[in-house]
Order: C-alpha cells, then structure tokens, then sequence
C-alpha cells in the first residue's frame, strides 16, 4: 500500500544524545501526527501537528509540520534507554479520514 | 473503555480457517479504522468506518477480507479461508469526528499455520 518516507530507518546513538528523523510525501498533507511503538503494543500518539509551520513540544520530543506541508520532522532531545522503539509518522490529507504511514524508525539506544 | 480494546491478542488458526477478530474503540468515537502491520513493516491502511458505514475500503487486499460495525460501535474484522500470508498484527485505531487525531489499541495477533 501507499507508505510516507521516513528516513533514517534505523539509528543506534548514544544516551544522552539528540535524535532526528523526517518524513517526506509527494502529496500535501493536512495533518501530522507522530507515534511511537514499543515491541508487542500498538502505537501510541506522541505528537499531532495541523498547521503548516507549527512547532510542538512533548517533553523532550519537538515535532515540526513542514512548510511545504509534504514533510514533518521529530527531533528527541537527550535520549534515554526507554526511547528504544520505532518511531512512525502519518499524514492525512484534507477531506479525507485515511491516514498513511511512514516505514518507521527503528531507534536504539546504547547506555 | 478508557482505550481502545481488540480481541483476541493472539490467535493462531490453520490455513483455510476462518478468523474474527473485534475492535471496541474509544467511547464516543465515530470513526474507525483498521490497519494491518507485517513483522518489521510499516501500517497498512484497510478500512474506515464513519459510524457504521465503510466509505473506504480501499485497503482490503482481497474478497476473503471483510468487515462490519454495528451500533456505531464494535467492529468485526473476519478473514475468510486463511492464508500464511494473513499473518500479520491487525491493529484498530478510533478517532473522535471532531479530531484528526486517532488513537489505537494493542492490536491482535494472528499466526496462520
């Protein structure tokens, strides 16, 4: 099916360190949402952006809708052990409920 | 409920089996989705429910799949004559109308042998 671009798809980093991963897409996207996903569970929301430009801050999680509304970026500051997961993003666009998904990013994180 | 709750967590069924498998989204929410994911895949979109109708279907893979929602609420995913390749985890997700925002459950994982 239809998936966003997400890049990197794996990091391994140190603790401590800052994190940064992107999605990109052909079409516009009216919406962005962030979710991490941990081994064995479903998703769970870390972020949503609706507005080209926006900046939203979780804790140490910054999510950013890209202007061109085709992108979206989420940096983790000062990464800690139980940021090991995978990371995906998902668009959607305007006048639809479907949302896709990006191939998501695998994080690791060596103590 | 507090979250979205599916059944079963884990299923394993010979091939050629029929499977159901159920979503019961958060209270309140109208939309509903159903969403398959592949081990170490990305989500693939299978379904929306607004209520209990389905304007998109797009992301059923073939006739054997099938779903329904009753009273705007529950949902049933079945997988007629299953396949090995039906392995995956089938993850719902509920979103209320007024939000973009969905949420999802734990998600069901099934095995066919």
């Amino acid at each position: 099916g239809q998936q966003l671009n997400q890049s990197p798809q794996s990091m391994f980093i140190q603790e401590g360190e800052d994190v940064s991963m992107n999605c990109t897409s052909s079409s516009i996207f009216n919406t962005w949402l962030w979710y991490k996903q941990d081994p064995g569970e479903g998703p769970v929301l870390l972020i949503a952006l609706y507005k080209a430009g926006e900046l939203t801050s979780n804790g140490r999680l910054t999510a950013q809708f890209g202007i061109t509304r085709k992108d979206s970026f989420l940096n983790i500051s000062a990464s800690i052990p139980s940021d090991v997961g995978i990371y995906f993003c998902a668009g959607q666009t305007s006048g639809t409920y479907k949302y896709i998904f990006g191939t998501g990013t695998r994080l690791k994180v060596l103590a | 409920g507090a979250g979205v709750s599916q059944s079963p967590s884990n299923k394993v069924t010979e091939k050629g089996k029929d499977v159901e498998l159920r979503c019961d989204p958060i209270s309140g929410h109208t939309a509903l989705y159903w969403y398959r994911q592949s081990l170490g895949q990305g989500l693939e979109f299978l379904i929306y429910f607004q209520g209990n109708s389905a304007p998109d279907k797009s992301g059923l893979p073939s006739d054997r799949f099938s779903a329904e929602r009753t009273g705007g609420s529950v949902s049933t995913l079945t997988i007629q004559r299953t396949q090995q390749e039906d392995s995956a985890v089938y993850l719902c997700a509920s979103s209320p109308t007024s939000l973009n925002t969905i949420y999802f459950g734990e998600g069901s994982w099934l095995t066919v042998v």
